[in-house]
């Protein structure tokens, strides 16, 4: 089945720092990339919908400069937390959309993000 | 009001016992409903899937949709310690590419042996 793989799966950074996280699809091609934010006990909240090759969709509510999202390829999406505070702790998981499957949302394991 | 209501739990089971979860929502547009099952510290994993209503079954698991009640459940049968974790209900207008999923908010589960 289609993977994707998220690294890194826990980080910790000290507040004013910037942070990037990777999201790949391996064995698949993914023109749609997706990346949400998950608070303890919550269900995943969309952050933005990342397009290969064109900028990414935010939701109403997510700082774009603060949350800097990068598609260069069709199978990398990176998240770029910038100028970290520890109120941006959180768990973030991407999703690749593999077209081959018609309920092809695939799941990263997510990135534990710890700002102190 | 969210626009997919789920009840966060936590239900708590003995084993062996059948889990039956659920998911209401607002968007009659809604018409794919998915199932995913989320351990701690993990990214979701894809249980079931339905278009539109009715039931579908595999192995220990069966989803059902009622559209005209705007209703989904997934029944777990026999259910292990294994299947402890979070389910989330997610749902779409479409399958198209750049289309996102509306998730609930999850349910814990727990199943004591």
């Amino acid at each position: 089945g289609a993977v994707v793989s998220q690294h890194p799966s826990r980080v910790i950074c000290k507040s004013g720092t910037s942070v990037k996280i990777e999201c790949r699809s391996l064995d698949f091609q993914a023109t749609t990339m997706f990346w949400y934010r998950q608070f303890p006990k919550q269900s995943l909240m969309l952050m933005a919908t990342s397009n290969e090759g064109s900028k990414a969709t935010y939701e109403q509510g997510v700082e774009k400069d603060k949350f800097l999202i990068n598609h260069a390829s069709l199978t990398l999406s990176t998240l770029t937390v910038t100028s970290a505070h520890p109120e941006d702790s959180s768990f973030y998981i991407c999703s690749a959309r593999d077209s081959r499957q018609l309920y092809g949302y695939t799941f990263g394991s997510g990135t534990r993000l710890t700002v102190v | 009001q969210k626009e997919v209501e789920q009840d966060p739990g936590p239900l708590s089971v003995p084993e062996g016992a059948i889990v039956s979860l659920n998911c209401t929502y607002s968007n009659s547009a809604f018409q794919y409903f998915m199932w995913y099952r989320q351990y701690s510290r993990k990214g979701p994993e894809l249980l079931m899937y339905t278009y539109s209503s009715g039931n579908k079954e595999d192995g220990r698991f069966t989803a059902q949709v009622d559209k005209s009640s705007k209703y989904i459940s997934l029944f777990i049968r026999d259910s292990q310690p294994s299947d402890s974790a979070t389910y989330l209900c997610a749902m779409s207008v479409s399958l198209a590419a750049g289309n996102k999923l509306t998730f609930g908010g999850g349910t814990r589960v727990l199943v004591k042996p």
